[in-house]
């Protein structure tokens, strides 16, 4: 267990509104992502992170930004939440040492955009 | 178009008999390979992986098989038990980089008493 925590893990928003969600880890891994999980499409990546300050975009980028200011932060903004963007969105660190490889996982965050 | 496919979106087994569970992929360059879990209202779990200078992995009642020339790797649980009932999800990747994990769609295994 690497210690994941996300919040909100529900949050219920409108159209046009600016959301962000956390993810808080306890293992000091230096790699850090936000999927989202959709019917029929599985996990699908939406940003990453390899250190404080450096991210990068992953598969479905569009309409997100995310901000790492320290190790064990990583935040998921929706700019603009758009109906299309409700999901649910899980954080992941990707583990060292014995667990190279291995990614774990927060328990997520429901997001439902009217 | 999916890289990482699993063409049963469920499947049902009894207790005590084997499940298994399919996945194909596309991308020849793909060289490692995972399972994960998930309940409900959970984040997923590490099952188990494999390499691709491997074709097979034990590890307790799962074992992963991979067929590289038919780009196709199975989950075999035996033997299944109810806690067992989840979604599945294969993943592929080049190298062990998060960032290039592929996941399929997942697979819902129910496992009846």
């Amino acid at each position: 267990d690497a210690g994941i925590t996300q919040s909100p893990r529900h949050k219920v928003t409108e159209t046009g509104t600016p959301v962000t969600l956390r993810c808080h880890q306890t293992e000091n891994h230096r790699y850090m992502y936000w999927y989202r999980q959709d019917p029929g499409h599985g996990l699908r990546l939406i940003h990453y992170s390899y250190g404080v300050k450096d991210t990068d975009k992953g598969e479905v980028s569009d309409g997100y930004s995310v901000s790492r200011s320290k190790t064990e932060d990583f935040l998921l903004t929706l700019e603009s939440a758009t109906s299309s963007q409700t999901s649910v969105y899980f954080c992941a660190t990707l583990g060292q040492g014995r667990n190279t490889g291995e990614l774990f996982f927060g328990e997520g965050s429901r997001l439902t955009v009217l | 178009d999916q890289q990482v496919k699993q063409n049963s979106p469920s499947l049902s087994v009894q207790e005590g008999r084997i499940s298994i569970l399919n996945c194909d992929y596309t991308n020849s360059m793909f060289d490692y390979f995972l399972w994960y879990k998930k309940y409900p209202a959970e984040g997923p779990t590490f099952l188990i992986s494999i390499s691709s200078i491997k074709d097979k992995n034990e590890d307790g009642r799962f074992t992963v098989f991979l067929n590289k020339s038919a780009k196709h790797l199975s989950l075999h649980i035996v033997p299944s038990q109810p806690g067992d009932s989840a979604v599945y999800f294969c993943a592929a990747s080049e190298g062990n980089y998060g960032q290039n994990f592929v996941f399929g769609p997942g697979t819902r295994l129910s496992v009846l008493p």
